[in-house]
């Protein structure tokens, strides 16, 4: 069984810019959350996506996007880029659209210059 | 988002000893309640989690105590060990794979 990846490990962009981050979800889980972790917090609910529909969105401005793939995999997208963006981003994935635990990826590493 | 409130900030304890960690919610909507452990660097793996029509759940050195009434739940980690030094947080939802309301973490450090 296959866990949750994400891809970058780490990037670093410039304040305006705009980025993509990826996500596999668990093998069979066609759910997938996204959190942004800042440092020495804990994690905050950005979205969810079950079976390619947004299902449920946090306090985050809509310059945060996303998007769910057929195969379950998804992106976050966040446009015009500000400092306090720097934070981990974190993806979960679950089986079904409700009931099920969420497991988490290693994060993404983003830091805005 | 209804708050989750974890205390304390940090905690030391020695090889073999109990650590506890506690939190509070407000929403009395909410029905799971998990623990989650983090590493520096990685993403926070899934402890153990708890919903609330039972007051305790023990796995292994790791047990969670529940009280409904008073909206509170703790983290027990028996015999702790160094391997354990890391970042907990609690966290709650209503139901098990909706958002997640985390707490503030608690890092705890072992020592040998």
């Amino acid at each position: 069984e296959t866990g949750v990846t994400q891809s970058p490990t780490h990037l670093i962009k410039t304040r305006g810019q705009q980025v993509t981050l990826r996500c596999s979800s668990q093998s069979g889980h066609n759910t997938v959350s996204w959190y942004q972790q800042a440092l020495g917090q804990g994690p905050q609910f950005i979205f969810q996506y079950y079976r390619e529909e947004e299902n449920g969105r946090g306090n985050f401005p809509p310059r945060f996007s996303g998007l769910q793939f057929p195969n379950y995999s998804s992106e976050l997208n966040v446009n015009a880029l500000e400092l306090d963006d720097s934070a981990l981003y974190l993806c979960a994935s679950s089986l079904e659209g409700m009931g099920s635990e969420q497991y988490f990826g290693p994060g993404t590493r983003l830091t805005v210059t | 988002q209804q708050q989750v409130k974890q205390s304390p900030q940090s905690l030391i304890v020695q090889k073999g000893g109990i650590s506890i960690i506690n939190c509070a919610y407000e929403n009395t909507a909410f029905d799971y309640f998990p623990w989650y452990q983090q590493f520096p660097g990685k993403g926070p793996a899934l402890l153990i989690a708890i919903r609330p029509d039972v007051s305790e759940k023990k796995e292994g050195r790791f047990t969670i105590s529940f009280n409904k009434s008073a909206k509170q739940f703790s983290l027990h980690i028996m015999d702790s060990q160094p391997g354990d030094s890391a970042t907990y947080f609690c966290a709650a939802s209503i139901n098990a794979g909706n958002m997640l309301t985390f707490g503030g973490g608690t890092r705890l450090m072992v020592k040998p």
